[in-house]
């Protein structure tokens, strides 16, 4: 079993929708979340970090459930730019972040 | 502010050749890790540094692979001999902090094409 788990998509979505997608771990002491954001040809970039209580910034919103072990992004409004993969991360309780293979989305108009 | 620097941005080569990948880390970061990205295989941690000192080389394929820190601001990676297996992206990320939890900052990558 993979220690992070995404769903590799892609997700094809109209301009305005709302998309949300998860992703499983498989370390309960994992401490630290993040979603990190990757366009093409480009390097992985900090969306948000994802906290206990959960946490949004704009028109994202990332929430935490530890009972079952997953993460999750919701896209509000979702506009073209918004296209990319979206990786998310764990650490592994050893100093470690785990990747996850990542979601792509593909925002149309 | 500037950002993790690496170079070459493109590197094309025959098999066989060394090949060295360079990273400047944020000022002020302690902890380096070189990434490798391929379609098959996702984002893979080859090595990670902390306060210079390679912590865990577990995900350096084999020895071709080497990779230093002589001091805080530079780091190298190196492949020798190279072979078309490992082009790829290679991605150098800088964060501070021991916990491994923080944030990573990545650079843009080295694009490798080993012919």
């Amino acid at each position: 079993r993979k220690e992070v788990e995404q769903d590799p998509g892609p997700f094809n979505v109209p301009e305005g929708a709302t998309v949300a997608f998860n992703c499983t771990y498989s370390n309960s002491a994992s401490q630290s979340f993040f979603w990190y954001r990757q366009d093409c040809r480009k390097e992985p970039k900090l969306l948000m970090s994802v906290y206990s209580s959960g946490n949004e910034d704009g028109r994202f919103t990332a929430q935490l459930n530890r009972a079952s072990q997953y993460i999750s992004l919701l896209i509000r409004d979702s506009k073209l730019s918004d296209s990319a993969t979206y990786l998310c991360v764990v650490d592994d309780s050893n100093y470690q972040l785990i990747w996850g293979a990542g979601t792509k989305l593909i925002i149309k108009p | 502010d500037a950002g993790v620097i690496q170079s070459p941005r493109h590197e094309v080569t025959e098999m066989g050749q060394e090949v060295t990948l360079r990273c400047k880390p944020i000022s002020g970061h302690n902890s380096l890790f070189w990434y490798r990205q391929t379609m098959m295989r996702g984002l893979e941690l080859l090595i990670y540094f902390n306060n210079n000192v390679p912590i865990d080389d577990s995900g350096m394929p084999e020895d071709r692979f080497s990779a230093k820190m002589p001091n805080a601001s530079f780091s190298t990676l190196k492949i020798q001999p190279s072979e078309p297996r490992d082009s790829a992206v290679y991605f150098c990320a800088s964060s501070f902090g021991t916990s491994g939890g923080e944030t990573q900052y990545f650079g843009p990558g080295t694009r490798l094409l080993v012919l």
